[in-house]
This record gives structure tokens, sequence and C-alpha cells, in this order.
């Protein structure tokens, strides 16, 4: 079966640091990868999305870099953290096909 | 951009009574999918309805799909404590990217 994994769970970093969140998929081939943001009570922000190892397609300009090292690893980077960066991230990847998506627990991200 | 925006932001409800949301969305889909979050966690996959479904139902949820409205509506039936979540639609576009709304939360009281 399928799995997702994120981490860490929880982050606390000072403004003007690097940042590195990673997610990686067992199970699956060629998944479709994505990282979405999510601000207190409100929606899932889509940040950046990877249809294959290289490729990354980014949805909103901003502090933020993705990266697809291997094919079921999904990298969500920035060089200096800006207190607006914090929120909850999360991973999901999602088959070619069906694009029914399978999500991370998040990492909840502060930045002081 | 969002595309899917859900109605009500939020809902409270006894245990037994029918949860309906809505979602209204503004460009051409492929699919539109219902998930649920609870607190502080991931999202959890619900339902998916094709663009040329018009109803779907699984367990104690339906989803209805009218996309000369461009709207879906989900619907719990019989709600429990334990259904109290953030609920969201999420449409399909080019490279299965899901788009998501901001949500409705749900609290069902006991």
């Amino acid at each position: 079966s399928q799995t997702i994994h994120q981490w860490p769970a929880t982050l606390v970093q000072p403004v003007g640091s690097p940042l590195s969140l990673e997610c990686t998929v067992e199970g699956t081939s060629n998944p479709n990868l994505y990282w979405y943001r999510q601000a207190a009570g409100r929606g899932l922000q889509l940040l950046f999305y990877s249809v294959g190892i290289g490729q990354i397609s980014s949805e909103v300009p901003q502090n933020l870099s993705a990266s697809r090292p291997q094919d079921r690893q999904f990298i969500l980077s920035s060089k200096k953290l800006l207190l607006s960066d914090s929120g909850f991230y999360l991973c999901a990847w999602s088959e070619q096909l069906t694009a029914e998506a399978f999500f991370g627990q998040g990492t909840r991200l502060t930045v002081v | 951009s969002q595309q899917g925006e859900e109605d009500p932001q939020a809902l409270s409800i006894q245990e037994g009574e029918n949860a309906t949301m809505n979602c209204s969305y503004k460009t051409s889909i492929n699919n539109l999918q219902w998930y649920r979050q609870n607190s502080g966690r991931g999202l959890v996959h619900l339902i998916l309805i094709r663009s040329n479904e018009r109803e779907k139902h699984s367990g104690r949820l339906r989803v209805t799909l009218d996309t000369s409205k461009k709207s879906s509506s989900l619907l719990i039936t019989a709600s429990r404590a334990a259904d109290t979540a953030s609920y969201f639609c999420a449409t399909v576009g080019g490279y299965n990217k899901l788009i998501f709304g901001a949500g409705t939360r749900l609290a069902v009281h006991p």
C-alpha cells in the first residue's frame, strides 16, 4: 500500500533562517506531488506541484522553492524565512489518472 | 487563487441531524472531490464525483454535482460527534492540480 511521510511535524525557526521540509512517498511510481500551505482556519493554497523528476511548477510567487531530486521525494525550501511564511504546510501525492490526493500529516511552521 | 468556495463557512448542528455543505466553482472541471480535515491534521479524501455524474453516495455521504450551475453539495446524514471537522471541496484541472476552497467548519454537538 502507498504511504506518505512528511517531517518534521512542528518547526520553530527564526526570521532569516533557512528551511527544508521533506516529503517522501512509498508504494507508487511517478506520482504527482504537491505542496500546499494553510493559514489558520483557512483553505489550502497550492504552492508547488510536480509531475516528474526535476519538473516543478510554481503557483504563487514567494519566498519559497521546491525540488524533486528523486521520483518520490519532494522538498520545500527557503533561503531566508519571513514571518509571513508561518503556517501549516501539507505535502500530497496523486496518481496520474484518478487525481484522488493523499496527504501527509503536515508541518506546522512558526517563524519567530 | 481558490477555485471552489464552500458555503456556509461554519455549521453547528446536533447529533442525528443532517449537515449540508455547498461548493461553487468557476471554471470547467474534470471532477470534483470532497475532503475532510480534523484539526491540525492532513486531509482525508471522502468522495470523488466526475463531471458526467450528477449524484454519488458513500455510506452516510451524498454528493451532488450541477455543472450548469458550477456547484456541488455534500450531505452528511444522521451526523455524529465524530463528524466534527472541516470539509473542503476541490476541483481538478490540468496536471491533476487540486484547487481547494476555504472549507466549512462543521461542529456536531452530542
